[in-house]
């Protein structure tokens, strides 16, 4: 199965500030990854697909990018309702795998 | 508008059986592979089972395979996930999804929670 690896596991940042998360794969995925946010007791949210498609309704604060093995979701100015969890996902193999996920937590 | 509602979490011991369901509306099901994803308690997400459009072909993460059995019936807009020889392990929020080509996972229902305990 491919490994998904995210860094960091936790990241601190403060309203306004712009942020990256980086998630690497154990082997070369192409550009079939996705970005979703996850708020405690709600269903997760699709937020970029095929490594930088914005899914609609979504700000353009986000961004992906990305090819191969490594990617990232850059936010630009934060607000208070981006502080949740991200995953990455790829989809370019079965078993679909996710990375461990990185908590955003307002500084 | 696209929803998917799932059913048929709660209690069940260890070693018991368990089956959710997902009931999908809002557009054509028969069309679109689907997939469980489950969360459990504190931890992370964790794609389960997948299954294509038209039921032919099954998926299963590695540590399901033999215990789990996803299916689905076009006829009536459901996909299931059958649990068998459940552990504590297996306790979580289980997600129905709609696995949209190229995309991945667009769509989520709200979960339903199996608990796996004595």
């Amino acid at each position: 199965d491919i490994q998904m690896t995210q860094s960091p596991s936790t990241l601190s940042a403060s309203v306004g500030d712009g942020i990256t998360i980086t998630c690497r794969a154990s082997q070369n995925i192409s550009r079939w990854l996705a970005w979703y946010q996850v708020k405690p007791g709600k269903a997760p949210k699709l937020l970029i697909y095929r490594t930088s498609n914005l899914e609609t309704g979504v700000t353009s604060r986000f961004g992906g990018s990305g090819s191969g093995t490594e990617f990232t979701l850059t936010i630009s100015s934060l607000q208070p309702d981006d502080f949740a969890t991200y995953y990455c996902q790829q989809y370019n193999t079965y078993s679909y795998t996710f990375g461990q996920g990185t908590k955003l937590e307002i500084k | 508008e696209v929803q998917l509602l799932e059913s048929g979490g709660g209690l069940v011991q260890p070693g018991g059986s368990r089956r959710v369901s997902c009931a999908a509306s809002g557009f054509t099901f028969s069309s679109y592979a689907m997939s469980w994803v489950r969360q459990a308690p504190g931890k992370g997400l964790e794609w389960v089972s997948g299954i294509s459009h038209s039921g032919g072909t099954t998926y299963y993460t590695d540590s399901v395979k033999g215990r789990f059995s996803i299916s689905r019936d076009n006829s009536k807009n459901t996909v299931y996930l059958q649990m068998n020889s459940l552990r504590a392990g297996d306790t979580a929020v289980y997600y129905c999804v709609i696995d949209t080509s190229g995309v991945g996972f667009d769509y989520w229902g709200q979960g339903t929670l199996v608990t796996v305990s004595s």
